[in-house]
């Protein structure tokens, strides 16, 4: 099956402390996407990368980081700078060099943070 | 700075209706305009996308409406199921810019009754 697979799908932290979510795809896709979703605040992008070895900050980057070593995988470390982690994550992935961009999304990991 | 403003917020209709689901942007250089669906506790999923070219594309029973000079486009459910209750996102992408971001809106929870 091809297809988005994000792990664990709950994670529990203490405050202060940092915590890695991970993202691996097997879609073959140049570009992968970090969102964060809290209730009615809609999607918004905390990262994306286009390439391996190479990614942005999206709109609300501060208090994460990211890295891009392989194609198929693209993890998020939420960090203690992050003043309010809790919330449910998403990654997502697409092509790239086509005209319209359809991602594709994983079923997410809900991040609880006290 | 960017924006889609999508309404209503949240949406209730009965078994048969025609739930419609709005948005707006800003962005005159947006050209690509998918809508996803999301079951709570899951990712979003991809429904159906429209690009700056068409005035209505339909798949099933889900419409895309399209008004370029009024910079809008609508989601029509025909015949609503109760299986079609979930939160829906609409967004839109510069497909001639460089980095394939998509920018959503805040998302609307459609509840159809049976």
């Amino acid at each position: 099956d091809g297809g988005i697979t994000q792990s664990p799908k709950y994670l529990f932290r203490k405050e202060g402390q940092n915590v890695t979510l991970s993202c691996e795809q097997n879609l073959n896709h140049d570009a992968m996407y970090w969102y964060r979703q809290d209730p009615g605040q809609g999607l918004r992008l905390i990262y994306y990368s286009q390439i391996v070895n190479d990614f942005q900050k999206g709109d609300i980057a501060e208090g994460y980081s990211v890295s891009r070593e392989k194609k198929e995988s693209f993890p998020l470390t939420v960090t203690s700078a992050q003043k309010n982690p809790t919330a449910f994550y998403l990654c997502a992935s697409s092509k790239t060099g086509t005209v319209t961009n359809e991602q594709y999304f994983g079923p997410g990991t809900r991040l609880t943070v006290t | 700075q960017q924006q889609v403003k999508q309404s209503p917020q949240s949406l209730i209709v009965q078994k048969g209706g025609i739930p419609i689901i709005n948005c707006a942007y800003e962005n005159t250089a947006f050209d690509y305009f998918p809508w996803y669906q999301q079951f709570p506790g899951k990712g979003p999923a991809l429904l159906i996308a429209i690009r700056l070219d068409v005035s209505e594309k339909k798949e099933g029973r889900f419409t895309i409406s399209f008004n370029k000079s009024a910079k809008q486009f609508s989601l029509h459910i025909m015949d609503s199921q109760p299986g079609d209750s979930a939160t829906y996102f609409c967004a839109a992408q510069n497909s001639g810019g460089s980095n394939y971001k998509l920018t959503f809106g805040k998302g609307t929870l459609l509840t159809v009754n049976p």
